[in-house]
């Protein structure tokens, strides 16, 4: 298994631009979602999906789109870049629900800069 | 919502000495602990978890223990080593959220 991938690793862009960061698990994980880590900030939730079809905000959502249409794939789309968005990108999956572990799994990051 | 508070945010020791990292969380129905380690350049990946209905877990050089009543949790590393120099998350989540809210990370420095 290779796991959680994320594409791609570095990324400059210029403000206003539109960009897909693209995550894919070939775990069969339900749960997937997107974390963005700054200095002193720890791990913060953008967006997450429960399962194909099912998405919902987490605590940073403006600014970022997703879609979840395959268990496999949970693409984070930016929709006008501003240099706020400067970051690292984060995609995790979990197997989901209890009684089975709900460890997340992470991939291994996408660092963007926006000018 | 959760809220996961963690301290310190620097922590250095000399190799061979133990480590104390801790955690408070907010809301009393989380009762699932993990905690991550992220080395330079990449993803966290879980090192150890605690449920709700554990007091006190271990592996090797590394232990979890969790106090409900008072809402706080904390990660013991013992005869530190170079090698576990990284940030360290804890998080917290709840049975009705399977999504964890993390703490800000502890950076580890152990010196040789």
């Amino acid at each position: 298994n290779a796991g959680v991938t994320q594409t791609p690793k570095f990324q400059v862009l210029k403000t206003g631009q539109s960009m897909t960061l693209q995550c894919a698990q070939d775990m069969n994980h339900e749960y997937m979602s997107w974390y963005r880590q700054d200095p002193g900030m720890g791990l913060r939730l953008i967006h997450y999906s429960v399962g194909a079809g099912i998405t919902d905000q987490g605590e940073v959502p403006n600014g970022y789109n997703v879609s979840r249409s395959t268990t496999e794939d949970f693409p984070l789309r930016l929709l006008s870049a501003a240099p706020s968005q400067t970051s690292v990108y984060f995609c995790a999956s979990s197997v989901g629900r209890l009684p089975s572990t709900d460890t997340q799994y992470f991939g291994p990051g996408t660092r963007l800069t926006v000018l | 919502g959760e809220n996961v508070e963690q301290h310190p945010s620097t922590l250095s020791v000399q190799e061979g000495d133990s480590a104390v990292i801790k955690c408070t969380y907010s809301d009393s129905a989380s009762n699932y602990f993990p905690w991550y380690k992220q080395e330079l350049g990449k993803g966290p990946q879980l090192i150890i978890d605690i449920r709700s209905n554990v007091g006190e877990k271990k592996d090797q050089r590394i232990a979890v223990t969790l106090n409900k009543t008072a809402k706080h949790f904390s990660l013991h590393i013992t005869e530190t080593q170079p090698e576990d120099s990284a940030v360290y998350f804890c998080a917290a989540s709840s049975g009705g959220s399977y999504i964890p809210t993390f703490g800000r990370g502890t950076s580890l420095i152990v010196h040789p």
